[in-house]
């Protein structure tokens, strides 16, 4: 099994680009996460889905923040316009209904 | 609401020191617990969880932890550190239906030669 594969793992942009991580859960998990990881705020989960469908996005900071699922292997978490405090590492996990998380590697975001 | 309280940031031990890492949490019922444990620029892995039964649980690389209701505690333990146990360790608490995990703030254990 290759794991939760996350894409880019390094992204460097400039402010008020548009940003889009990509995360591949490991097949057959019906939940994925999303987190933000930053050395002031530590792991903040951002938004989860279930079975594809939105759960709780309370963690999303702000409206230019979005994510998606539109099947049950590929999700997107989008940043419209991005900013410099947007800077951190971000995690895709995915897990069965009763079980562990399994992290992907994470994606290093620069805001410049 | 359940949190998660690691009070230590940094912990340093010599190689082949024992090494205990402390874990609080707040949950109103029966918890679930876990221990991940994140090497520098990888995500985070699993070590060892407590769902119910012995509360002493055994995880790899030789890490243990033990739940401890009346202390809300749910401390890691390894008896002889190793170099490459040099890393970031999160504990979690969830519970509930979903049981979606509540993180700590992590401990960056430093291991002298």
């Amino acid at each position: 099994d290759a794991g939760v594969i996350q894409s880019p793992r390094h992204e460097v942009t400039e402010m008020g680009q548009e940003v889009t991580l990509r995360c591949k859960p490991i097949s057959g998990h019906d939940y994925l996460f999303w987190y933000r990881q930053t050395m002031m705020r530590g792991l903040e989960l951002l938004i989860y889905f279930n079975n594809n469908v939105p759960i709780d996005d309370s963690g999303m900071p702000e409206d230019r923040f979005s994510a998606k699922m539109p099947n049950a292997s590929f999700s997107t978490l989008k940043i419209q316009p991005s900013e410099p405090r947007d800077s951190a590492v971000y995690f895709c996990a995915s897990r069965l209904t009763l079980g562990e998380q399994f992290f992907g590697p994470g994606t290093r975001l620069t805001v410049l | 609401a359940q949190s998660v309280t690691q009070p230590d940031i940094h912990i340093t031990v010599s190689e082949g020191a024992s090494l205990e890492l402390r874990c609080n949490y707040s949950y109103g019922a029966t918890p679930y617990l876990f221990w991940y444990v994140q090497s520098p620029g990888q995500g985070l892995q699993l070590l060892l969880k407590y769902f119910s039964g012995d509360t002493l649980v055994q995880g790899i690389k030789g890490f243990e932890a033990e739940f401890k209701r009346s202390q809300s505690s749910f401390n890691l333990r390894k008896p002889s550190v190793h170099w490459s146990d040099a890393a970031e360790y999160f504990c979690a608490v969830g519970g509930g239906g979903s049981y979606i995990p509540t993180f700590g703030r992590g401990t960056s254990l430093i291991v002298h030669p």
